[in-house]
């Protein structure tokens, strides 16, 4: 079955620590995205990539960091930066073209040691 | 991005029908109505969505008023896997379309 796989499902990080936390998806997408979910909240945007070797911030890029070297993977970096990192991080893909629904993984929880 | 409201939360029986409605008064032209919902403990899932005219798919029907200031999901027969956090959103037609979710709407489905 075509998917996204966002692994870990759960993880942990001591303070200072920078954490890489996987997308992987096999729908053939051209687009994919990362997200952030705080309890109770909606989803924000971090970063999002359009084609391979190409990305672009969201709105709430500071602390995190992306690359896109394959079209199927998409890993977000949680570095020492980002000063509450605790959060529910959520990764979808999408053809690319407008109006085409996003496809979701479900999600990694990271939490802070 | 234009704006929706929609209530925090909402109750219903199990095989009733459930109306979700969504306001979105300053909705432009070219903005796209979409619905995702959320599960517990999982990712958003695609619902539906439209620009004017009435929509219907496997999982719901969405009812756009005839001047596209509010909208409707519509769930003909709830079942307690419908309990759900759903989310009206709005996309400018001639974009990629990055999502920006408010807080939804929290549907409990009551046996």
């Amino acid at each position: 079955d075509g998917g996204i796989t966002q692994s870990p499902k759960y993880l942990f990080r001591k303070e200072g620590q920078n954490v890489t936390l996987s997308c992987e998806q096999n729908l053939n997408h051209d687009a994919m995205y990362w997200y952030r979910q705080d309890p109770g909240q909606g989803l924000r945007l971090i970063y999002y990539s359009q084609i391979v070797n190409d990305f672009q911030k969201g709105d709430i890029a500071e602390g995190y960091s992306v690359s896109r070297e394959k079209k199927e993977s998409f890993p977000l970096t949680v570095t020492s930066a980002q000063k509450n990192p605790t959060a529910f991080y959520l990764c979808a893909s999408s053809t690319g073209i407008p109006n085409q629904p996003q496809h979701f993984g479900d999600g990694t929880r990271l939490s802070i040691l | 991005d234009a704006k929706t409201t929609q209530p925090n939360s909402m109750e219903s029986n199990e095989e009733e029908p459930v109306h979700l409605p969504c306001n979105h008064s300053t909705i432009s032209g070219t903005d796209y109505i979409h619905w995702y919902r959320q599960l517990p403990s999982q990712g958003p899932e695609y619902v539906i969505h439209g620009l004017t005219s009435n929509v219907n798919n496997r999982m719901a029907s969405l009812a756009i008023a005839e001047d596209r200031k509010s909208s409707t999901l519509i769930l003909h027969r709830a079942t307690l896997r419908d309990a759900a956090v759903y989310y009206c959103i709005l996309i400018y037609g001639g974009s990629q379309g990055n999502l920006i979710f408010g807080k939804g709407t929290k549907l409990s489905v009551k046996p």
